[in-house]
């Protein structure tokens, strides 16, 4: 069955790099996801890639993808106490139909 | 321009009674999903409409929750008979599929269910 899995809780240091991973299981998954969501906030989009890619970089952001494995990683450069959120890994499953996501990683910055 | 807004943002409920919650999506977009978020858990889909077609309903948990869409706008979930078990953020997203291939569902910001 479709399952995503992702590690609850990360603590870095303010300025360090931050590298939340996951794991999926859907090989047929065509986009896979981070999402964010912050205290009080909705879930937002923070990046995506296209299952035929390695690798996405946006500023900061850095999303690697092994295909073989089912592993994607987010690497977040120099992270700040803003970047302290909940970050959700999801799979497209069944064409557009809907997300599968991951429990969420808890990412907290201290100084 | 507004986002997909959902009301109410808070509902207690006692066990055993009904509960309606509403969900306004994005003008325009042809696609619209629930999913539920309960403590300490991921988000877990429930229901996903597109355009005029038959929904996709392979998530709803029980023969208690039942979704509509009316005029391919608004949709409202409605629990019956509630159970503590339904305590839970209960999240809409929509997305306007032909925009954009990969699909960006943009969320509202929850209803968050209590079942006492």
């Amino acid at each position: 069955g479709e399952d995503v899995e992702q590690s609850l809780f990360l603590s870095v240091r303010e300025g360090d790099s931050s590298v939340i991973n996951c794991t999926y299981t859907d090989s047929s998954s065509t986009y896979l996801y981070w999402y964010k969501q912050e205290p009080g906030a909705g879930l937002q989009l923070l990046t995506y890639i296209f299952s035929n890619m390695d690798m996405k970089q946006d500023q900061r952001l850095t999303v690697l993808l092994n295909k073989k494995d089912k592993h994607l990683s987010l690497r977040i450069a120099d992270t700040q106490t803003g970047d302290s959120a909940i970050y959700f890994c999801a799979e497209l499953s069944g064409g557009y139909n809907k997300l599968i996501f991951g429990a969420g990683t808890r990412l907290a910055v201290h100084p | 321009g507004a986002g997909v807004s959902q009301s109410p943002s808070n509902k207690v409920t006692e066990k055993g009674k009904d509960v309606e919650l509403r969900c306004d999506p994005i003008s325009g977009h042809t696609a619209l999903y629930w999913y539920r978020q309960s403590l300490g858990q991921g988000l877990e889909f429930l229901i996903y409409f597109q355009g005029n077609s038959a929904p996709d309903k392979s998530g709803l948990p029980s023969d208690r929750f039942s979704a509509e869409r009316t005029g391919g706008s608004v949709s409202t979930l409605t629990i019956q008979r509630t159970q503590q078990e339904d305590s839970a953020v209960y999240l809409c997203a929509s997305s306007h599929t032909r925009t954009t291939s990969y699909n960006e569902q943009f969320f509202g910001p929850g209803t968050r269910l209590t079942v006492l």
